[in-house]
């Protein structure tokens, strides 16, 4: 089966410009996620839908972050003003269980730069 | 929230050697995954184990829910195995929460 994809694989922004990341889960998985990984720690949750819903956006900075899941499949999660401290690898990662008791698979992420 | 911590924090081998990776959480949980970040930056999917005891290849894990720890073992390592190995927990439907990793180096 395809696994989770992921675009763009690099980006490069100045401050206070914005960015949009995609990605497209593994064909049926109910719950699709976004992480964050800062280098050298490991990854942080940002927003977990389960189909169309968010089950959890405790952890997303919501003045700057926003994130969507259109027919509960491909999401984008986009950034607007982006500050140099939002430099990280950001994941996507997909589960068949609705409620995550499952295997996470993860895409290959999307490494932003902000300069 | 719960807290996870993994041991030891960096350790080097030759190939060839066993190691033992350790993961401490805070909590009780039901919902335990171990992956391996390979060099370029791939997470990689290795065991989902809650509870038990599970085997695929050289790779195992083992789960103890009453007493908070997991434990994953690498037997006759290869330098592929090298990377940043982490576990992650979490409660039915909660989000799940990443260790700070191990970082194996598997020399030739």
């Amino acid at each position: 089966e395809a696994g989770v994809a992921q675009s763009p694989r690099y980006k490069i922004i100045e401050k206070r410009q914005s960015v949009a990341f995609w990605c497209n889960p593994i064909s049926g998985h109910a719950t699709l996620y976004w992480y964050q990984q800062i280098l050298g720690q490991g990854p942080k949750l940002l927003i977990q839908f389960q189909n169309n819903g968010v089950v959890d956006d405790s952890q997303l900075p919501k003045d700057r972050f926003s994130a969507e899941r259109l027919k509960g499949v491909d999401s984008t999660l986009k950034i607007q003003p982006a500050k140099l401290e939002d430099s990280a690898v950001y994941l996507c990662a997909s589960s068949l269980d609705p409620r995550g008791n499952s295997p996470l698979h993860f895409g290959n992420g999307t490494r932003l730069t902000v300069t | 929230g719960i807290q996870v911590e993994q041991s030891p924090p960096d350790l080097i081998l030759q190939e060839g050697a066993n190691s033992t990776l350790r993961c401490n959480f805070s909590d009780s949980v039901n919902n335990l995954q171990w992956f391996h970040q390979n060099p370029w930056g791939q997470l990689i999917n290795l065991f989902y184990i809650p509870s038990g005891t599970k085997q695929n290849g050289r790779l195992s894990a083992t789960t103890v829910a009453t007493e908070r720890y997991s434990l994953l073992y690498i037997s006759s390592s290869q330098t592929t195995d090298s990377g940043v190995y982490f576990c992650a927990v979490g409660t039915s439907g909660s989000r799940l929460t990443f260790g700070e990793g191990t970082q194996l180096t598997v020399n030739p």
